[in-house]
């Protein structure tokens, strides 16, 4: 079946200091991927929507300097929270969408991060 | 834009009783595709229904929700609630024809209460 890992689970950070997060994509291909993040009491925000040899489209009020993606293959993304602060707390998201044109998305357990 | 609208940002029932959780949209597309997730504690979304065909029910695992495009509805149901049902319910809408992200509703928190 299709799966989605996120490492790391659980993270933690001191104020100002960066973290990578990856998502991995297994049992098909991820040809979109969607980065979300739900901070505490909210929904779930996009960020960003990566697709495979195109642009990464960010969301208002995310930008490629704070949270650079990158999604090389088929199976794999990354997207790094710079300088995080207090308000980039939450769970950060990876839903992949396969390239049979599926309409669902996979969504992985996502990386809650702390801000210290 | 695109909306999702979930009335009920907490709804507590007794087990056993009707469960209806409300979820309404707006989108300029004519095909949308709507979907409910749901979020247990500590833990990711989960798919737990999705639709795209008018007026026809669709049904997991208990619960089932129908899609009325003529009030722009997917209201999610289950005739008798469980104690482990009890999690936050997402209501989300995507348009497949064109930038496919998911756009959540607020979400309704469900507690069953024995």
């Amino acid at each position: 079946g299709a799966l989605v890992y996120q490492y790391p689970r659980r993270t933690i950070c001191k104020s100002g200091t960066s973290m990578r997060m990856e998502c991995q994509a297994v049992g098909f291909q991820a040809t979109s991927v969607a980065w979300y993040r739900q901070s505490p009491q909210k929904t779930f925000e996009l960020i960003a929507l990566s697709t495979v040899n195109s642009a990464i489209k960010y969301e208002q009020n995310f930008t490629q300097e704070k949270f650079p993606i990158s999604h090389p293959n088929l199976s794999f993304s990354s997207m790094t929270v710079l300088n995080a602060y207090l308000e980039d707390r939450g769970l950060y998201l990876c839903g992949a969408r396969d390239s049979t044109g599926s309409y669902e998305q996979y969504f992985g357990p996502g990386t809650r991060l702390t801000v210290l | 834009g695109d909306s999702v609208t979930q009335t009920e940002g907490l709804v507590t029932l007794t087990e056993g009783l009707p469960v209806m959780l409300n979820c309404t949209y707006q989108t300029i597309y004519s095909n949308p595709f709507l979907f409910w997730y749901v979020q247990h504690l500590n833990e990711s979304p989960r798919l737990l229904l999705k639709s795209f065909t008018d007026n026809k029910r669709t049904e997991h695992q208990g619960f089932h929700a129908t899609l009325h495009k003529s009030s722009s509805s997917f209201h999610l149901q289950k005739s008798s609630a469980q104690l482990s049902d009890s999690a936050l319910y997402y209501c989300a809408l995507s348009d497949p024809s064109g930038s496919w992200q998911l756009i959540f509703g607020s979400g309704t928190q469900l507690t069953v209460m024995p």
